[in-house]
């Protein structure tokens, strides 16, 4: 099984429909991401979270918001899709043992389409 | 600002070739750099990183990166491409206290028999 999983692994939904992405992990890091790669863009990050309690937006939070369940569970919901959310997102991981960066382990990601 | 630059989209190589993928960046401290393959369908896979110490580094797959602080780089090479090499390459960069990386555009690279 993978370390980190994302659900669903593709969706296909219309304008103004809510979508939820989810992520869970086991490999007992505390931090969790989530970005979005657009061809020609690399990745960008929404949201991440050290903690449960601690949730933070990134560079492009607007239209998305987060909820962190439990250490190993991490959410990205879309309230209202628009077009333009189409993308593909990616949870990742890191151990922020010693508040550096370290290494980010990441899911295989969800293709989300937006009509 | 925190950025990195990739300046090449796309880069073809033959089968048996060298490779060198460049990566410049713009870091207000420290920094810690990596690269990331992203193969067809697949999430990212950390290559190698580099944090401090020799400037060379070697990583999984026979690729290694060099920092060069003066020219703000971490290219990327592998002596001899092999097929399954081809994917997207990420460049990477982070630091002390940074709260997440900040990634390149990435590189696509296809081999060619």
């Amino acid at each position: 099984d993978a370390d980190v999983t994302q659900t669903p692994r593709n969706r296909i939904t219309k304008t103004g429909k809510r979508i939820m992405l989810e992520c869970s992990q086991t490999k007992g890091h505390d931090r969790m991401y989530w970005y979005r790669q657009d061809p020609g863009l690399g990745l960008q990050l929404i949201y991440y979270s050290f903690d449960v309690k601690d949730i933070n937006k990134g560079e492009i939070s607007d239209g998305y918001s987060v909820s962190r369940q439990a250490q190993a569970k991490f959410s990205l919901s879309l309230e209202s899709a628009i077009p333009n959310q189409t993308a593909l997102y990616f949870c990742a991981t890191s151990d922020g043992l010693y508040a550096d960066t370290g290494e980010l382990f990441f899911g295989e990601g969800s293709r989300l389409t937006v009509l | 600002a925190q950025s990195v630059t990739q300046p090449d989209i796309h880069i073809t190589v033959s089968e048996g070739a060298s490779l060198e993928l460049r990566c410049n960046y713009s870091y207000g401290a420290t920094p810690y750099l990596f690269w990331y393959v992203q193969s067809p369908g697949q999430g990212l896979q950390l290559l190698l990183k580099y944090f401090s110490g020799d400037t060379l580094v070697q990583g999984i797959k026979g690729f290694e990166a060099e920092f060069k602080r003066s020219q703000s780089s971490f290219n990327l090479r592998k002596p001899s491409v092999h097929w399954s090499d081809a994917a997207e390459y990420f460049c990477a960069v982070g630091g002390a206290g940074a709260n997440n990386l900040f990634f390149g555009t990435g590189t696509r690279l296809t081999v060619i028999p």
